[in-house]
């Protein structure tokens, strides 16, 4: 099953905006993770917060937590028409060990 | 070095049929996950291994479906009697230890059942 949904479920910017995407999950987490998917096939891992982390960032991308909405939101500065892609939100609930429970996603388009 | 490489990347079989799509995951990675992404979805997760044994297998739908890793390397998933409904991308991702590591994908097999 689906941990949670994504905001909003398309987006679509100029090159050089940012992009922000939001994720909200159901239960008690022990990290998040963001995910990008070019194609509908392999994903690439992003970036990981604890639970116990607010923000994180790397590069262009940054990633905040609030645990006591059971939100987070990546935002992807000055975006590339590279960026185009879908992205999804997964969380490792606590619990269940190390598998991920993944949002349904959010499709980033950046035009020229 | 290699990533996570799954085969065939496209398999097209027919209702009621017997399928197997395998795995190879990153060397030295210890654990090794399946999951499946229906059109428009994000991924579903189907089983768990660490090592050998399958740590938790509570995503697989129904017993149709089954996995093993026997060497604790390569996972082969078998779908028994397959069903249309059974139609998705089926991801494999392995990470180095699995305790709540970043986990690496293959490029995913397309099973399309008619």
């Amino acid at each position: 099953s689906q941990q949670g949904e994504e905001d909003p479920q398309a987006l679509s910017i100029q090159e050089g905006e940012n992009a922000t995407m939001n994720c909200s999950y159901k239960t008690s987490i022990n990290n998040l993770q963001w995910y990008r998917q070019n194609s509908g096939r392999g994903l690439v891992h992003l970036i990981l917060i604890r639970s116990n982390e607010r923000e994180k960032h790397s590069g262009r991308l940054r990633v905040t937590l609030d645990t006591s909405k059971k939100s987070s939101s990546l935002l992807i500065t000055a975006s590339r028409a590279a960026d185009t892609a879908s992205y999804f939100c997964a969380t490792v609930n606590t619990g269940t060990a190390s598998k991920l429970t993944f949002g349904t996603g959010t499709r980033l388009q950046v035009t020229l | 070095g290699a990533g996570v490489s799954q085969t065939p990347s496209n398999k097209v079989t027919e209702k009621g049929k017997y399928v197997e799509l395998r795995c190879d995951p990153i060397s030295g990675h210890t654990a090794l996950y399946w999951y499946r992404q229906s059109l428009g979805q994000g991924p579903e997760f189907l089983i768990y291994f660490q090592g050998t044994g399958a740590a938790d297998d509570s995503g697989l739908p129904n017993d149709r479906f089954f996995a093993v890793r026997p060497e604790g390397s390569v996972s082969t998933l078998k779908i028994q009697r397959t069903e249309r409904g059974d139609s998705a991308v089926y991801l494999c991702a392995s990470s180095r230890t699995g305790v709540r590591n970043e986990q690496f994908f293959g490029p995913g097999t397309r099973l399309t059942v008619l």
